[in-house]
């Protein structure tokens, strides 16, 4: 599995955008990168994926680096119900399933 | 369009009893994934249903078993519960099961083992 590495935690105040790093070095061509977040104790929200170019939805931008080593997921105006665990997730070509990692605890500030 | 639902919301079951779970899948999704999250960790997977057939599965042992039904609604099922099957059980549904098809997750049921 394509490996990824986030900040453990952070902190961002409310109103401000809210910039989420993951690092995916080993990733290949066709793999996609997904987002999820888990607020406390409630089920997996999906946020937003991409293969290699900038996506954008309602809820997040997805900044993908053109090497596809890296990527960014943007939170543009973070408010307080934004606190969460955020999920960055390579899924490779034929795997049905997702593999979490520890994943980044967002904490927003007032 | 509703989206996956799971239940009970929470259950309390002894070592060694069984305990079946429930979830049905968001409309026009064939395919339900299961997943077991222990307190301060990730979703692992247990396995996935495509069509009413098994399709993958995760490390979990034998007495972790599932079912889906033709309107894609699924179960788990555990035996012989131990202590540390007490954790937060996810299902997600697809509209497949690629990896580009998303996963779509339900609330959970919160598992405790005593």
């Amino acid at each position: 599995d394509a490996k990824t590495t986030q900040p453990p935690s952070m902190d961002c105040a409310e109103g401000r955008a809210a910039n989420l790093p993951c690092n995916h070095s080993t990733i290949s061509g066709n793999e996609y990168v997904y987002w999820y977040r888990q607020i406390h104790s409630q089920g997996p929200q999906y946020i937003i994926h991409g293969l290699k170019n900038n996506e954008t939805n309602e809820m997040a931008s997805l900044i993908i680096t053109e090497d596809r080593k890296s990527s960014t997921l943007i939170l543009p105006h973070a408010t307080l119900r934004d606190t969460a665990v955020y999920y960055c997730i390579v899924r490779v070509n034929n795997d049905y399933k997702l593999s979490f990692g520890a994943g980044t605890t967002v904490t927003v500030r007032a | 369009e509703t989206g996956v639902t799971q239940s009970p919301t929470h259950l309390i079951k002894t070592r060694g009893q069984q305990v079946t779970l429930r979830c049905s899948s968001q409309s026009g999704h064939n395919t339900v994934s299961w997943y077991q999250q222990a307190l301060g960790q990730g979703p692992q997977f247990i396995f996935q249903y495509y069509r009413e057939e098994e399709n993958g599965r995760g490390n979990f042992p034998p007495r972790f078993s599932g079912l889906q039904f033709p309107n894609y609604s699924s179960e788990l099922n555990v035996n012989a519960l131990e202590l540390d099957d007490s954790a937060l059980y996810l299902c997600a549904s697809s509209p497949g099961t690629a990896f580009t098809d998303t996963q779509y997750f339900g609330p959970g049921t919160r598992l405790t083992v005593l």
